[in-house]
This record gives C-alpha cells, structure tokens and sequence, in this order.
C-alpha cells in the first residue's frame, strides 16, 4: 500500500520569505503522480502543482516549485514570495498513473504566514 | 465554468441516526469520488465512481455507508446508523475521466458532527 509521510504539522514564514515543505512517499509502482492540495479555511481542496513521476524535470507554477528525489521518495514544495493568501493547510498527495486512481494523502502542514 | 457543490455544508445528529450528502460534479465529469476528512488527518477514498458505476469502494465501510450516483451525475452518500467517529468533513470531488494526471475537483465539504 502506498503511504504518504509529512513530518512538520505546522511551519510558519514571513511575508516575502520563502518556505519549504517537507513530503516523503512509500510506492512500489515506477509511474505515478504527486501533488500538493491547499485547503483553506473553506474547506476545498485546491491544486497547487503536479510533478510526474518519469519527468526528471522539477515542476514549477509561479511563485511555487518542488524538488522531486524519486530515488529517495521526496517530494517538497517551496512557496517563494510568501503572501498572506498563502495561509492554509497543505496536502502532499499520492496518485498512480491510470484511470481508475484515487489519491492517497498525507496529514497536512498548517502554514502561517506572519507581516 | 460551476464547481462541484456539495450540500447541507453542515450537519449534526445524533448517534444512531441516518443522514445524506449530496453532490453535483462539474458538468460532463465522468468521474466522481467521494473522500473522508476527519480532524488532523489527511482526506481517505471512500468510493470513486466512473460515471455510474462503482470503480473503488474498497474502503467505503457498507454496514452503514452507501453511495450512489444515478444516471451518472449527481451522487448522494448516506450514512445509517452513524457512529460517534463518522465525524467528519466529507468531500466530494470529480475529474473528467479519472486519470491520476487530470486534476481532480473538490467541493467546499459537508461537516458532519456526530453528538
């Protein structure tokens, strides 16, 4: 079974700095997906980037990028330019390559963003 | 372009008791999932569905849970009787075909509190 592991419940950053959040995976499978979801306080799920896991290339949106380690199963997310919209929960996220994927999650980082 | 609306956005009962959620996908979305949040813990699968039919329900828990999702567009969930830790945010979300690359879509929730 695939597991999804982020090890920082909270982490905090100044506005205009920039922030890392941490993700690991557990995955026998060699073509996958993994994703980071925002959750703000509205409760709906907002899909921030998506890395594909044969693209060696990190992906990058904006003031967002990751930095994807197949090998070592890592896959982080840094907000660059922190604003305060950037507040909320993040999801690290799990899907395999298909159509009938459903996305295994991770516990979430609760990022605050301070003036 | 209308989201996913999901209803009632909140709900108590009391244990024993019977509820249902409701769910209306983008229009033409072929697939639709139905996730559980609960408190401090990332969203879980309970059952995906590929137009009308049922594709993974494997963790959807059928003593008491039941889903379904007639002609293929609008789903609702139930839940009968409810236990104490059904409590929970419930989510629903589609995507145009199910493909872990396709985003998927996710609707504000229903918070169910179970007293």
């Amino acid at each position: 079974a695939q597991t999804v592991t982020q090890s920082q419940p909270e982490m905090s950053v100044q506005e205009a700095e920039t922030v890392t959040l941490s993700c690991t995976y557990d995955t026998s499978e060699s073509d996958y997906y993994l994703f980071w979801y925002k959750q703000p306080p509205s409760r709906q799920m907002i899909l921030v980037i998506r890395q594909e896991a044969y693209k060696q290339q990190n992906a990058t949106e904006n003031r967002f990028s990751v930095n994807f380690q197949k090998a070592a199963k890592s896959f982080s997310l840094k907000i660059s330019d922190s604003q305060l919209g950037d507040a909320a929960m993040y999801f690290c996220a799990w899907g395999m390559t298909g159509t009938a994927s459903k996305l295994t999650f991770g516990t979430g980082t609760r990022l605050q963003v301070t003036l | 372009e209308a989201g996913v609306a999901q209803s009632p956005r909140y709900k108590i009962i009391e244990k024993r008791q019977s509820v249902a959620f409701w769910c209306n996908p983008i229009s033409g979305h072929a697939t639709l999932y139905w996730y559980q949040q609960i408190l401090g813990q990332g969203p879980k699968l309970l059952i995906q569905f590929q137009n009308n039919g049922v594709v993974d329900d494997s963790q959807l828990p059928k003593d008491r849970f039941s889903a379904e999702r007639l002609k293929g567009v609008d789903s609702t969930l139930k839940i009968q009787p409810a236990k104490l830790e059904d409590s929970a945010v419930y989510l629903c979300a589609s995507s145009p075909n199910g493909d872990a690359g396709t985003e998927a879509f996710f609707g504000q929730g229903t918070r169910l509190t179970v007293v």
